[in-house]
Parts: structure tokens; C-alpha cells; sequence
């Protein structure tokens, strides 16, 4: 079965430390990956992707991803967190059950970043 | 300059009586989808337009069910809500082509009383 795990429910970080919120995938055929960000009472944002190439994918607001086939994993990282990116973030898998024409995502439950001042 | 607008932001409706949510876009996307978002839970999909064609998860009950009148304009319907429907509904867009970004609203939550 196609799935995303977010080990961890929430991540507390000091501003201006590196921060990385982890995500593992599980799909057959390659893996379309993606991370969002859902600040309070507002939609999902897009922040990047990896769809093929370069393992580390550069994204919105500074944030990164390193995709790794071996361990199945695609890690969200910031090299120096803000009290600003506090938010819940998702990783999410594109269906490859879905038609080739449409972006349906599998989505993990969600990691609560806390920076703290 | 919202690009995925959902009405209303809340919702209250009672046990049993029907509720419709709206959803509209300015970008001209060919795909409209609904998710059902529970607290701390992932966004689970319920169905999807692409264009006028509709496609529904395997696991979506048939209590819920959509419209999409024209390009801009999707309708999620849910005919007689249980208190088990009380989520977040969020409506998002993309492109036609593969591997394109969502597109999302903010959602409108919805209370069952």
C-alpha cells in the first residue's frame, strides 16, 4: 500500500538552529514527494518537490529536502529556523494509482514545528 | 489576490440536515479535488474533477457527493451529516499535467451539532 510516515508529531527547535522534520514514504514505481506547510487557519502551502534529478531539493523560505532512495526517506531541513516557521507540515506522496493527468497526494499526519525565541 | 476560495470559513449544520460547502478558483485549472482533513490527522482525498469528469475514492461514503457547474466552481454536498463528518474540508486545484503543485483554500471547518 502507498503510505507517508511522520515519525515524529511535533518538533521543538531554538531560532536559528538547524531544524529537520523527518518523513519516510512507501510507493511502488518511483516516487513523486512533496512538502506543504498549513500555518493556523489557512490552507496547505507548497514549499517543494522532487520529482526526478538532484537528491536535494531547494524549496520556499529557505527550506530544503533530501530525498534518499535507500532509506526511503525524504527529510525536511532549514539550516537556521525562524519563530516564523512555526507551523504543521506535511509530507506527502503523489498516488501512482492516480490518472497520469491528475496530482492526487497521500499525505502523512503532520509534524508541528515550534521555534522557540 | 486569493486564488482558492472557500465559502464559508465555518460551517454549523445539524445532525441529518444536508450542508453544501463551495469552493471556487481564478487560476483555470483543469483539476479540482476535495479533502477531508480530521483533527491531527492527514488531509484524506474524496474525490476529484478533471474538467467535468468526476472521480471518486474507493472509500469515500455515499453521503458525500460533488458538483462542479463550470471551471471555476466545485460544490461539495454532504446529504445528511453525522457528527463522525465534523472535519476540515479543504478544496484545492491544479494543473493538468503531472507532478504540478496543489493549489489550496483555507478551508472551511465544519461543526455537526
Amino acid at each position: 500500500a502507498q503510505s507517508v510516515a511522520q515519525p515524529e508529531d511535533q518538533v521543538n527547535v531554538a531560532e536559528g538552529n538547524p531544524l529537520t522534520v523527518k518523513c519516510t514514504y512507501s510507493v511502488s514505481g518511483n516516487p513523486y514527494l512533496f512538502w506543504y506547510v498549513q500555518y493556523p487557519n489557512r490552507g496547505l502551502q507548497f514549499l517543494l518537490k522532487y520529482i526526478t534529478g538532484d537528491n536535494l531539493v531547494k524549496g520556499s523560505y529557505g527550506f530544503e529536502a533530501e530525498f534518499n532512495k535507500s532509506q526511503t526517506s525524504f527529510h525536511l531541513k532549514k539550516p537556521s529556523a525562524l519563530v516564523s516557521d512555526s507551523a504543521l507540515y506535511f509530507c506527502a506522496v503523489r498516488d501512482p494509482r492516480g490518472g497520469g493527468a491528475t496530482n492526487k497526494l497521500i499525505f502523512g499526519t503532520g509534524t508541528l514545528l515550534a521555534v522557540q525565541p | 489576490d486569493a486564488m482558492v476560495i472557500q465559502n464559508p470559513r465555518y460551517q454549523v449544520t445539524q445532525f441529518g440536515k444536508p450542508v453544501t460547502l463551495s469552493c471556487s478558483q481564478t487560476l483555470n485549472h483543469n483539476v479540482m479535488y476535495w479533502y477531508q482533513q480530521k483533527s491531527s490527522q492527514a488531509p484524506k482525498l474524496l474525490f476529484h474533477y478533471y474538467d467535468k469528469d468526476f472521480n471518486n475514492e474507493a472509500d469515500t461514503p455515499d453521503n458525500f457527493q460533488s458538483r462542479r457547474p463550470n471551471t471555476s466552481f466545485c460544490f461539495l454536498d454532504i446529504r445528511s451529516p453525522g457528527l463522525g463528518d465534523a472535519a476540515m474540508y479543504l478544496c484545492a486545484t491544479s494543473r493538468g499535467t503531472p507532478n504540478e503543485k496543489l493549489f489550496f483554500g483555507s478551508g472551511t471547518q465544519l461543526s455537526v451539532l
